[in-house]
């Protein structure tokens, strides 16, 4: 079935260094893709969007880029903080209007 | 200020115990749904609801109930809860259906155990 590949599961970069979240998508008719940032204790709170008709779209630190041809899309935040520290999970929207999530990516920002 | 609650925050119990963990939001979203969150398996879908009256399953819907009778609130019903339930429960909402438009907001969580 239709489903969302995020690597890597975990990620430890050192605090100013930039960090890189990598997802595939399956269905070729998704066209919203959503990053959600969840921090200890908490629900996941959406960060940044992107829609299928633009191939990348930043806000500050936080840029998301996108491939329709090879189907995946990556997270990019630069000059890590250490309130970077959370789980990240991208999404797809499928043609059934249904968001899928990846399985998340558990980032440490370093001292 | 816009927020989904949900309660309890934490909550233990026995197996067989029927538990109902309530959802409300204050943003005049039609569309909710209830996930469930597990270590390395990210967040599944239990059940949704598009509107008033209107529901269906998700994912993972085995052993779970829904109602939605108001706009606001979406709780989701344990009958008889087991071990295999233990888990980190989300409720969600969003204007519309997960489109284009439908940012999900999410709850703080509901940290089940069952024993």
């Amino acid at each position: 079935g239709e489903n969302v590949e995020q690597h890597p599961s975990t990620l430890s970069v050192q605090e100013g260094d930039s960090a890189v979240i990598k997802c595939t998508y399956s269905d070729s008719a998704s066209n919203y893709f959503p990053w959600y940032k969840q921090e200890l204790g908490k629900g996941p709170q959406l960060i940044i969007d992107i829609r299928s008709n633009v191939g990348e779209k930043k806000d500050q630190r936080i840029a998301v880029t996108l491939n329709k041809t090879a189907k995946h899309f990556s997270l990019h935040i630069t000059e890590t903080q250490p309130e970077d520290s959370a789980v990240y999970f991208c999404a797809a929207l499928n043609r059934d209007d249904k968001i899928i999530f990846g399985k998340g990516t558990r980032l440490h920002i370093l001292p | 200020e816009a927020q989904v609650t949900q309660n309890p925050r934490y909550l233990i119990t026995v197996t067989g115990k029927k538990l109902t963990v309530t959802c409300s939001q204050n943003m005049n979203h039609e569309y909710m749904s209830w996930y469930r969150q597990d270590p390395g398996l990210g967040l599944r879908q239990i059940y949704y609801s598009m509107n008033v009256e209107v529901t269906d399953k998700g994912d993972v819907p085995e052993g779970y109930k829904v109602s939605r009778k108001e706009k606001r609130n979406f709780p989701l019903i344990l009958e008889s809860p087991s071990p295999n339930q233990t888990s980190l429960y989300f409720c969600a909402s969003s204007f519309t259906t997960t489109g284009g438009e439908g940012t999900q907001y999410f709850g703080p969580g509901t940290r089940l155990l069952v024993l």
